[in-house]
């Protein structure tokens, strides 16, 4: 069974970039999909993106402009960069490994880490 | 951006059934297989049911999903007091701008 932990920075300054890194123990980084989730406090659940063993990248319109996704097989960890955060962006981190097939007909986050929380403040 | 709706809450005291409605559009639910994730209090969301009504391991038989149209829903049967979570429905949006989408999100409670 596939195992993420999600490490980084608790707390980053307006208008820097938020930087999360996920190992992956238990499994290839070569085998799935990975993808990152976020919830802000409170709130429900919105998803980032993803980034595939081939180093495809897909990413939610509404971040897609700061949003940043890559992979160190070396290590078996992906990663999360997001730029110029704002108070809006403080939420719990998740990374989870992910299944899809048939396009997206499919499309599913199988494991999810435990999240790191992440705020945003001067 | 697009999102699923759902009912904010549900109750039930245990051995009920409970169920939660997903409602969504052609570009999502309509055209994808949708997926159900259960957040236990101060705990990571986990993957209830996939492809629509498929349990993954260790997932008791009691939680069932069901999709028609574009609608989704998310039964349980025999309410348990562990079973008190907020439950998210979830599928493929291949609007222009494509992406996943979280449903709003349904707090139940076992009284």
């Amino acid at each position: 069974q596939v195992q993420l932990q999600e490490s980084g920075p608790g707390l980053v300054k307006p208008s820097e970039t938020l930087s999360l890194t996920c190992t992956v123990s238990g499994g290839s980084i070569n085998s799935y999909y990975w993808s990152w989730i976020r919830q802000a406090p409170g709130k429900g659940l919105e998803w980032i993106g993803y980034i595939s063993y081939g180093v495809l990248t897909n990413y939610n319109p509404s971040l897609k402009s700061r949003v940043t996704m890559s992979v160190d097989t070396s290590k078996n960890q992906f990663s999360l960069n997001l730029s110029s955060v704002t108070a809006a962006d403080t939420a719990v981190y998740y990374c989870a490994s992910t299944r899809a097939s048939g396009g997206h007909y499919h499309y599913y986050m199988d494991v999810w880490g435990r999240g790191t929380t992440v705020t945003v403040s001067s | 951006q697009s999102l699923l709706t759902q009912s904010p809450s549900a109750s039930g005291t245990p051995g009920q059934r409970v169920t939660i409605s997903c409602s969504g559009s052609s570009s999502n639910i309509g055209r994808n297989t949708v997926n159900w994730y259960q957040q236990l209090p101060g705990a990571a969301p986990k993957l209830l049911i996939y492809t629509n009504n498929q349990r993954p391991s260790g997932v008791p038989e009691r939680f069932s999903g069901s999709k028609s149209g574009t609608s989704a829903s998310l039964a349980i049967s025999g309410l348990q007091s562990e079973d008190e979570a907020d439950y998210y429905c979830a599928a493929w949006d291949d609007s222009l701008n494509a992406h996943y989408v979280f449903g709003t999100g349904t707090k139940v409670t076992v009284l």
